[in-house]
């Protein structure tokens, strides 16, 4: 199985802030990683696909890059309502897909 | 607009079975693969399998094989994940998910609202 482990588990970030998250797969997965945020009680939504594709609807403030094994989320200017937990999301092998362990990202 | 909508809560005993569905709406569901993901309380997203409804073809993830089966009905645009041999590690929040594949970079893109699935004797 490809394990996905992202860094840091959590993170405390002001309004405003510049804030990046990582994600490193096991073996290369190319450019197939997905990033979702996760808001309590509620259901993961899909922020980017295709590694650095922004998918419909979410705000440009969220961009990610990377490919091969390593990956980064970042959030250019933190906005109340994007603290939340992250979590990216190999779909390299469709035969099991693997997400990362999260990662918190809390008011300062 | 599409929309994944899924069974109430449960609660079971140990040693049973629960069968959570997920009916699709607004979309071609056959056209589109679904997913399960579960998140045990405070912790993370597993993928548990998903199935192609226009195949019926299911995979599951290792961990699962033997105990989890996901269907799918496609005259009621309807999938199904039932999982067996229920224990308290298996109480979590289930969600059914839809995986878009254009440009070919499979993500899931719609999930459903989550059931609650409580193992307890």
């Amino acid at each position: 199985d490809i394990q996905m482990t992202q860094s840091p588990s959590s993170l405390s970030a002001s309004v405003g802030d510049r804030v990046t998250i990582t994600c490193r797969a096991s073996q290369s997965i190319s450019s197939y990683l997905n990033w979702y945020q996760q808001k309590p009680g509620k259901a993961p939504k899909l922020l980017i696909y295709a590694a650095s594709s922004l998918q419909s609807g979410v705000p440009s403030r969220f961009s990610g890059s990377g490919s091969g094994t390593d990956f980064t989320l970042t959030i250019s200017s933190l906005q109340p309502e994007d603290f939340a937990t992250y979590y990216c999301q190999q779909s390299y092998s469709t035969s099991m897909y693997t997400f990362g362990q999260g990662t918190k990202l809390e008011i300062k | 607009q599409v929309q994944l909508v899924q069974s109430g809560a449960e609660v079971k005993k140990p040693g049973s079975s629960v069968k959570v569905s997920c009916k699709a709406s607004g979309g071609t569901f056959s056209s589109y693969a679904i997913s399960w993901v579960r998140q045990a309380p405070g912790q993370g997203l597993e993928w548990m399998g998903r199935i192609i409804p226009i195949l019926g073809i299911a995979n599951y993830a290792q961990k699962f094989q033997g105990r989890v089966t996901i269907t799918a009905d496609k005259s009621t645009s309807t999938a199904y994940m039932e999982l067996s041999s229920l224990r308290s590690e298996d109480t979590a929040v289930y969600y059914c998910a839809r995986e878009c594949d254009s440009s070919g970079y499979e993500r899931f893109d719609y999930w459903g609202q989550g059931t609650l699935v409580t193992v307890s004797s």
